[in-house]
């Protein structure tokens, strides 16, 4: 599984973009970006993935970068309610677990 | 549509005991993972259920096993309880992940916070 790298902690002001930085330089040709987050004391909520190309949904946006070293979840307009650990995941075609490392905590000020 | 639904929500054992954990998936999914979390880390693949059958296995002992029903629940039953087995324990439902075209992000419930005294 490649491996991923994220800052352990961000903070962002609440109306803001928050922008959640993700490092996977080991990232091979068929192996999607994934994007969790846990809010306290929830289970895992799926936020988005994406292979190549910038994706969006109704949550955030994911921006991979051309060589496919980094990736950047975008939430446009972050609320208190995004306060929570967001994981970055490197998943392969096939793979059928989650790896999950420790991620980045984010919290959000008013 | 409820979602994916553990139960119980808390369980409090003492060292040496067994343990069953249940895991009802979400509506149309056949395939069911657990996940053990220890405080302050990311959670930590056990392992997945499809056709009944265990189809991948994360680096836990033998102490841990599963099963899936017909109907695509799940249970985790956990034999010899260590405190180190104290953990939010997950479950997460899905379609059989590298299906082309099909919607595979995997849903978790709850969680069922284990206490091994």
């Amino acid at each position: 599984d490649a491996k991923t790298t994220q800052p352990p902690s961000m903070d962002c002001a609440e109306g803001r973009a928050a922008n959640l930085p993700c490092n996977h330089s080991t990232i091979s040709g068929n192996e999607y970006v994934y994007w969790y987050r846990q809010i306290h004391s929830q289970g895992p909520q799926y936020i988005i993935h994406g292979l190549k190309n910038n994706e969006t949904n109704e949550m955030a946006s994911l921006i991979i970068t051309e060589d496919r070293k980094s990736s950047t979840l975008i939430l446009p307009h972050a609320t208190l309610r995004d306060t929570a650990v967001y994981y970055c995941i490197v998943r392969g075609l096939g793979a059928q677990k989650l790896v999950f490392g420790q991620g980045t905590r984010l919290t959000i000020n008013p | 549509d409820a979602g994916v639904t553990q139960s119980p929500t808390h369980l409090i054992k003492t060292r040496g005991q067994q343990v069953t954990l249940r895991c009802s998936p979400k509506s149309g999914h056949d395939t069911v993972s657990w996940y053990q979390q220890a405080l302050g880390q990311g959670p930590q693949f056990i392992f997945q259920y499809y056709e009944e059958e265990e189809r991948q296995r994360g680096n836990f002992p033998d102490r841990f096993s599963g099963h899936q029903f017909p109907n695509y629940s799940s249970e985790l039953n956990v034999n010899a309880l260590l405190l180190g087995d104290s953990a939010l324990y997950l479950c997460a439902s899905s379609l059989p992940w590298g299906s082309p075209g099909r919607n595979t992000e995997a849903f978790f419930g709850q969680g069922t916070r284990l206490t091994v005294v």
